[in-house]
């Protein structure tokens, strides 16, 4: 069935250092992929999505691009700040009549 | 813009104790859920429905039943309230993923903090 893997936390980094969390996703055809994010006593949010191959989805300085070819919908950002702390979710759409599937979530501390 | 509204925001039962949560979404969306987050587990998927009068398992069904009778509202209960059912319960909605013309994203309520002694 539909999976997405996301590398396990917790990921701990200065300020202004680079980010990145991956994300892979199995599936039977093009599902849209998004990457959800949790503030600390909050529900998910949507942070970015895409929804086909080679689209890039961004937001407050983060990107995610749709790799067909290596089934990947990897989280960048070029420069993290303390209020990205949280907890990131990657997700795909699912399929007929089943609900989204979610990655086990990475958190992520960002100290000044 | 309510979105999606979970009622209540913390409860604390006693084991063998009833309740209900509610989640109620203002967005026609068809599809409603209910997660549970646990730590280091992420989100785990109780039950899920595609349309009003209709339900369905997910990942963790057991010990919880779920109701939608009308369209906007999901209900999970909790018939018999364990200690192992303590967690941050999450009541999310979309649009059906078919639907690519609309956004598919799920819209989550701000979580129900459930604690049993």
């Amino acid at each position: 069935g539909n999976s997405v893997t996301q590398m396990e936390g917790p990921v701990t980094l200065s300020e202004e250092a680079f980010l990145t969390i991956n994300c892979t996703y199995t599936a039977t055809g093009y599902p849209s992929l998004f990457w959800y994010v949790q503030y600390p006593g909050e529900g998910l949010q949507l942070l970015l999505k895409a929804t086909k191959a080679d689209d890039k989805g961004s937001n407050k300085g983060f990107e995610a691009t749709y790799r067909k070819e290596t089934t990947s919908f990897h989280l960048e950002k070029g420069s993290v700040q303390v209020s990205d702390s949280a907890v990131y979710f990657c997700a795909q759409e699912g399929s007929g009549n089943t609900p989204l599937v979610f990655g086990k979530g990475t958190r992520l501390s960002v100290i000044a | 813009n309510a979105g999606v509204t979970q009622t209540p925001k913390f409860r604390v039962l006693k084991t063998g104790q009833s309740m209900t949560l509610l989640c109620a979404q203002d967005m026609n969306h068809e599809y409603m859920y209910w997660y549970r987050q646990d730590p280091g587990m992420g989100l785990r998927l109780i039950h899920y429905s595609v349309g009003e009068g209709t339900t369905a398992k997910g990942e963790v069904p057991d010990g919880y039943n779920v109701s939608r009778l009308k369209k906007q509202n999901f209900l999970l209960g909790l018939e018999s309230a364990a200690p192992s059912q303590t967690s941050v319960y999450f009541c999310a909605s979309s649009y059906p993923p078919v639907w690519r013309a609309l956004n598919t994203e799920a819209f989550f309520g701000q979580g129900t903090r459930l604690t049993v002694v």
